[in-house]
């Protein structure tokens, strides 16, 4: 079955710190690979989608993640973390053709910023 | 540019009754996704339409359904409610481009449902 997952509930970092969020694919054919975040009380934000070609992606706010397909992973990074980076993140990909395309979701990892 | 807009951003249902959910994309934007974010719960596709045509139904009963407008915007209907359809519903719009895959989805900020 296709499916994407986030493997961490939270994650913890202390401001300034490199972050990290972890996402995993199982997907037949190529991946169309994005990360998403949700603020407080606020709809879904585009952070970056790998399509093809460079396999790091470089998106919004500073973030950045890196397609590996060997590991068939996807993982969100930042150099250094800021407060205001605590929010809700979730990997998604992309399946199916045509009609039959939906976007299926990770269950979301909570990032945690402590100043 | 307007992004996704939603309305209403709060609904307070009973029981059994009816909601409507309306969602208006980004122009240009010819095809709209329904999603259910139940608390503690990830997003669940729901619907998608474009073109005004339902392309594709996520693992829902039928009680929820939609439709699409000529102008593209789109409502969600969930009939009889029952209380665990408390929960956000976001919309969110895309190119449709006969649902291809690199598409982006630009997403509102939601309906939070709460069902009495």
């Amino acid at each position: 079955a296709q499916s994407v997952a986030q493997p961490e509930d939270q994650v913890n970092v202390a401001e300034g710190n490199p972050l990290t969020v972890k996402c995993t694919y199982s997907v037949s054919g190529n991946p169309y690979l994005f990360w998403y975040v949700q603020y407080p009380n606020r709809g879904l934000q585009f952070l970056l989608k790998y399509i093809t070609g460079d396999n790091l992606v470089k998106g919004s706010y500073g973030f950045e993640a890196e397609f590996n397909k060997s590991q068939t992973s996807f993982h969100l990074k930042k150099p250094s973390a800021l407060v205001s980076d605590s929010a809700l993140y979730f990997c998604a990909v992309r399946v199916g053709y045509s009609s039959a395309s939906k976007i299926i979701f990770g269950s979301g990892t909570r990032l945690s910023i402590r100043p | 540019e307007a992004g996704v807009t939603q309305s209403p951003t709060h609904l307070i249902k009973t029981r059994g009754q009816q909601a409507t959910l309306r969602c208006s994309p980004i122009s240009g934007h010819t095809s709209v996704y329904w999603y259910q974010q139940a608390l503690g719960l990830g997003l669940q596709f729901l619907l998608w339409y474009d073109e005004g045509e339902e392309r594709n139904r996520g693992n829902f009963p039928p009680r929820f359904s939609g439709r699409q407008f000529p102008n593209y915007s789109s409502e969600l209907n969930v009939n009889a409610l029952e209380l665990e359809d408390s929960a956000l519903y976001l919309c969110a719009s895309s190119l449709g481009l006969a649902g291809a895959k690199q598409e982006t989805q630009y997403f509102g900020p939601g309906t939070r449902l709460l069902v009495l």
